[in-house]
């Protein structure tokens, strides 16, 4: 079974500064997928960033990356140029395809973008 | 993206009456769905995954006779709770999957109160 671990309950960053969040996972699997969810006060679910396992190259959107270190099973998103409505919960979150592509979450966590 | 349309975004009921949430994919056949709970501040617990034309499979500790859920069509899934307890108010998100896809899509989620 797969783990996933996000050890900051809460963060803060000012505006147009940037900010990482950690997640960690276990996993005897090679092939797999990792993903960033951000859920605002709206609570609807709103995909970040996907990265796939067996690419080596980190994903970037925008002003979202990531740091995938997959031999560490790391896996953290940085925001850059931090904006108001990047305040929410964020959510980083396994799948192995060949379990019926179902998605194992991280406790989240909540930032908080400072005026 | 592809969009799952869930209905109601809330709902208010009486104890011991029986509340019905629709997830609805709009622009795609959802072959599999998941349905979690959420608590505030928490993360998605996963209750059940359901495809298409098959009973559902539950999580450990989800009462299937209590939470039952219906995928009859590619495009349409219930959830059902039954005579419903004030421990039953919750949050719950419905999300979908498309054949040979690892994207989820996430609908708005229903907010549950039974008073």
């Amino acid at each position: 079974a797969q783990t996933v671990t996000q050890s900051q309950p809460e963060m803060s960053v000012q505006e147009a500064e940037t900010v990482t969040l950690s997640c960690t996972y276990d996993t005897s699997e090679n092939n797999y997928y990792l993903f960033w969810y951000k859920q605002p006060p709206s609570r609807q679910m709103i995909l970040v960033i996907r990265q796939e396992a067996y690419k080596q190259q980190n994903a970037t959107e925008n002003r979202f990356s990531v740091n995938f270190q997959k031999a560490a099973k790391s896996f953290s998103l940085k925001i850059s140029d931090s904006q108001l409505g990047d305040t929410a919960m964020y959510f980083c979150a396994f799948l192995n395809p060949g379990s019926a592509r179902q998605l194992t979450f991280g406790s989240g966590t909540q930032l908080t973008v400072l005026p | 993206g592809a969009v799952v349309s869930q209905h109601p975004s809330w709902v208010i009921c009486k104890s011991g009456t029986s509340v019905k949430i629709e997830c609805r994919s709009l622009d795609f056949q959802a072959t599999t769905m998941f349905w979690y709970r959420q608590f505030p501040k928490q993360s998605l617990m996963l209750m059940a995954t359901s495809n298409e034309g098959s009973k559902a499979t539950y999580e450990q500790g989800v009462e299937k006779d209590k939470f039952l859920i219906n995928h009859a069509s590619l495009t349409l899934s219930t959830l059902t709770v039954t005579s419903a307890h004030p421990e039953d108010s919750s949050f719950y998100i419905c999300s979908g999957g498309r054949l040979r896809s690892t994207e989820a899509f996430f609908g708005q989620g229903t907010r549950l109160t039974v008073v």
